[in-house]
Order: structure tokens, then sequence, then C-alpha cells
């Protein structure tokens, strides 16, 4: 079992452009999560899909949206990136209460 | 903006000691997880403890909940220079649906000492 996995693992952009990041969740897992990390804090909740739809919006701006596709898969993307958007962002995919981590994509924006 | 916090921030302890991180709330929940990170990297699940569970183990960790206090704990012992790393508690909220969205504390960064 692969696991989780996100890529890339390291993206640098500037200000205003727009990034596109993928994860893949567990196997047999339905649900996925994202999360954005900023340095020396705790995870902070973007959104959630499942079944293709956004389930759950945690306080991001419009910037911020995502894709589920038929095999679970997800994508975040993020549009006129800020400096403030450099953080380690985090998926998560689960089938019922346990959320199971990838390891992360680090996006800095200069 | 975070649930709850955990206490220490840091804690600096030899191989062979034993570690304890609380963790506290704010809101009811469905369940209490722990997760570990290293050096910024993903999270590794620990342990899920639900509201009804008083105490769990898995290996060398020990996790506690006091719901009447919103309050948690995560024993670690005998520990080891492998496990230097931060742990984070996250909750779910009472009544969310299954594999909701999780709230994190702030972490606390263990460094265990050869």
């Amino acid at each position: 079992d692969a696991g989780v996995t996100q890529s890339p693992t390291h993206l640098i952009k500037t200000r205003g452009q727009q990034v596109t990041l993928r994860c893949s969740p567990k196997s047999g897992h339905d649900t996925v999560s994202w999360y954005q990390q900023a340095l020396g804090q705790g995870p902070q909740f973007i959104f959630q899909y499942y079944e293709e739809e956004e389930r759950q919006r945690g306080n991001f701006p419009d910037r911020f949206s995502g894709h589920q596709f038929p095999n679970y898969s997800s994508e975040l993307n993020v549009n006129a990136l800020l400096l403030g958007d450099s953080a380690l962002y985090l998926c998560a995919s689960s089938f019922f209460y346990e959320q199971f981590f990838g390891p992360g994509t680090r996006l800095t924006v200069l | 903006s975070q649930q709850g916090e955990e206490d220490p921030q840091a804690l600096s302890i030899q191989e062979g000691e034993n570690a304890t991180m609380n963790c506290s709330y704010k809101t009811s929940i469905n369940n209490l997880q722990w997760y570990r990170q290293n050096s910024g990297r993903g999270l590794v699940h620990l342990i899920l403890i639900r509201s009804n569970e008083r105490e769990k183990h898995s290996g060398r960790l020990r996790v506690t909940l006091d719901t009447s206090k919103k309050s948690s704990s995560l024993l670690i012992t005998a520990s080891r220079a492998a496990d230097t790393a931060s742990y984070f508690c996250a909750t779910d909220g009472r009544g969310e649906t299954s594999g909701s969205r999780l709230t994190f504390g702030e972490g606390t960064q263990l460094t265990v000492n050869p």
C-alpha cells in the first residue's frame, strides 16, 4: 500500500501566479482533505472532498479551490498567489474517522 | 483559529526517560487523534481515541482523554532519539460526519538527547 502521495515535493512561484498541487489517497479511502501549515504552527483545514463534491470548507478565500476525480485523487488550486501563501500543504485521506497524511508539498512564493 | 493548545511547547529529555505531552481543546468532540511530524514533513498518525474512551495504548504510547476537562495527554515511555519530532493533537467536532475536518493545536516539540 503506497499510502497518501503528493506532488510535487517542492515548488517555487512568484506573487500573482497560480499553482496546482496533487494528491492520491490511500487505497480504499474516498475522502480527501487539504490543510495548510505555516512554519511553526499546526495545520489549518482548507477544505474536504467526498464523492467529487466539496463537503466542508475552512476559513480560506475563494482563491483556494479544489477538485476530486472519480478515482478519488484530488487537486488543490491557488490563484493570485500571495507571499503569505508560502507554507507546507498537506493532503489527508480517510475512509472513516482516521485521517492519514501525505508527505506534503512545500510551496514558496517569492 | 486553533481548537486548543499543547503543553509544553517544547520538551527536552534524555533517552530512556518518559515524555508526557498535554492537549486541551474547547468544544465537544467525536474523536481525538495524535500525530507526529519530523522536520516539517508529513504527519504520521499515532493513535485515535474516541470520546467514550478514557485510555488507549499502542506500543510505547499511552493516551488518556478527559472529556470533562476537555484535555488529553500523550505519554511516550522509554523514549529514543528517533522520537525527536513535533507532536500534535487534532480533534473533530461532535456531530460532524465521519472523516470530518480536524482542528490542530500548535504542537509540542520533543527533543530526546542520546
